[in-house]
C-alpha cells in the first residue's frame, strides 16, 4: 500500500480564499483522523472519522473550518474563508479499528495563508 | 479532556550519549505510540506499547509503558546524527472499549552535535 495520501504538499493562498485538503487513506482502515500542526500548539486534533462518519469534531475551531469523508477512501478538510493564523501544517491519519493498532500519518499539506 | 506532559520540551546531546523522554497524565490509557517526525515529514512510529509494563526494544530505542498506564517512556541509546528530529508520544485513551483517538504529547525536539 502507498500509506496515506495527502494532497496539496504544499497551498499557498490568500486570505479570504477557500482551501481544500485532501486525504486517501489506507485501504481498509477505518478510522480517519485530522492534525494540525503549529509551533505553538503542536500536534492538534481537529476531527476524526469512524466508517465516514465524523465522530468527534470537537477540535475544529471554528465554523470556518469543515471535514466531509464521502466514501472510504477520500475526505476532505475545507477551511473557507482562510485567515493568516489558519498558517499550519495539516495531517491526515488513518488506522484499523481495534485496541492494538497505530495511526499512519501523511506527509501533511503545508498551508501558508498570506 | 485528557492530556499527555511530554518532557524534555527539547534536547541538545553529544553523538554517542545516551537520551531518555517521558509522558505522563493523570488519565488512563489503553495504548501506548511513539513516534518520530523528520522535517517535512509525517510521525512515523517507532514503538507501540500495548500491555502495562511492557518493555519493547527496536535497534537502540527501548520504551516501557507504565504499570500505573498513566505513563511512558523512550530511551535512544549511543545517539547519532540521524536520530536528530522531533519525538512524539502518543496515547489511546482508555474508556472500556475500542476508542479510536490518539492524544499527543507536544514533542521533544532532539538536536545531535557530531
Amino acid at each position: 500500500d502507498a500509506g496515506v495520501i495527502q494532497s496539496p504538499r504544499h497551498e499557498v493562498t490568500e486570505m479570504g480564499q477557500e482551501v481544500t485538503l485532501r486525504c486517501k487513506p489506507i485501504s481498509g482502515h477505518d478510522y480517519l483522523f485530522w492534525y494540525r500542526q503549529t509551533m505553538m500548539r503542536g500536534l492538534e486534533l481537529l476531527i476524526y472519522f469512524n466508517n465516514n462518519v465524523p465522530i468527534d469534531d470537537s477540535g475544529m475551531p471554528e465554523d470556518r473550518f469543515s471535514a466531509k469523508m464521502p466514501n472510504a477512501s477520500f475526505s476532505t478538510l475545507k477551511i473557507q474563508p482562510s485567515e493568516p493564523r489558519d498558517s499550519a501544517v495539516y495531517f491526515c491519519a488513518s488506522r484499523l479499528s481495534g485496541m492494538y493498532t497505530e495511526a499512519f500519518f501523511g506527509q501533511g499539506t503545508r498551508l501558508t495563508v498570506v | 479532556g485528557q492530556q499527555l506532559n511530554q518532557s524534555p520540551q527539547s534536547m541538545f546531546i553529544q553523538e554517542g550519549e545516551d537520551v531518555s523522554m517521558n509522558c505522563t497524565s493523570s488519565s488512563i490509557f489503553n495504548t501506548w505510540l511513539w513516534y518520530k517526525q523528520d522535517p517535512g515529514e509525517g510521525p512515523v512510529l517507532l514503538i507501540a506499547l500495548y500491555k502495562a509494563g511492557e518493555l519493547t526494544s527496536n535497534g537502540r530505542l527501548t520504551a516501557q509503558f507504565g504499570i500505573t498506564r498513566k505513563d511512558s517512556f523512550l530511551n535512544i541509546s549511543a545517539s547519532i546524527p540521524s536520530d536528530v528530529g522531533i519525538y512524539f508520544c502518543a496515547g489511546q485513551p482508555f474508556y472500556g472499549g475500542s476508542q479510536g483517538n490518539l492524544i499527543f504529547g507536544k514533542g521533544t525536539k532532539l538536536s545531535v552535535k557530531p
